[in-house]
């Protein structure tokens, strides 16, 4: 069944440092997307990154940088030199592009998301 | 451009009454998602809608739940009789294709008194 898992619940750093968010999806499909997202304080969801299951490349957004492995069906996410803005919770969701449970192609799978909190 | 547009961005509403929910995606999508977010939980999925068709609800309430694309105006979710269970942000998503990126909404926060 597709399910994704993000196993932190809760990470706090302090400013500047370094920190990844794990991200381990399960999916029958060949085909599939992997997204990021991010909720602030304030309540909205950012896009912040799309990647399809047939490119494997990692990706740099400024401070923000992708990990993306099939080999262990992850998507890790890293923040460099964190700041007190990043405090936010973000979520790694999957979509499936054959649902195998027979629904639409078109939903997102969440996890249950990672509190960030960066501290000054 | 804007974006996709919720509102209201919060609603009150007493144990039996009616909720309604407005959507308006982004100019030119033609595809419309809902989810909730219940406290403490992630997004689930509810609906997907395109232009006058609901494609899939496997994620609604059998019961109380209905969601409409019209052919012009917003994407209205309606909860009827809502319960305290209810309580929860409700957050509209919409793409300009089936596999495209989604792009959600501010989200409407009900509160069930």
């Amino acid at each position: 069944a597709q399910k994704v898992t993000q196993a932190q619940t809760e990470i706090s750093v302090v400013e500047k440092e370094d920190v990844t968010l794990d991200c381990v999806y399960e999916t029958r499909d060949t085909t599939y997307y992997l997204f990021w997202y991010k909720q602030p304080p304030s309540g909205e969801l950012v896009f912040l990154i799309r990647r399809n299951s047939f490119d494997e490349q990692n990706e740099i957004s400024g401070r923000y940088s992708w990990n993306f492995q099939k080999s262990t069906s992850s998507f890790n996410f890293t923040i460099t030199a964190s700041q007190v803005v990043d405090s936010a919770v973000y979520f790694c969701a999957l979509s499936e592009e054959q649902s195998s449970y027979g629904g639409s192609q078109g939903n997102l799978i969440f996890g249950k998301g990672t509190k960030l909190s960066v501290k000054p | 451009n804007a974006g996709v547009m919720q509102n209201p961005r919060h609603l009150v509403r007493r144990r039996g009454q009616e909720a309604r929910l407005r959507c308006s995606p982004v100019k030119g999508h033609s595809h419309v998602y809902w989810y909730r977010q219940l406290p403490e939980e992630g997004l689930k999925f509810m609906v997907y809608l395109q232009k006058e068709n609901i494609i899939d609800e496997s994620g609604m309430p059998k019961e109380r739940f209905s969601a409409e694309f019209p052919k012009e105006g917003p994407s209205i979710l309606r909860i009827q009789q809502v319960v305290r269970g209810d309580s929860a942000a409700y957050f509209c998503a919409s793409s300009s294709h089936i596999k495209d990126t989604q792009y959600f909404g501010p989200g409407t926060r009900l509160t069930v008194l």
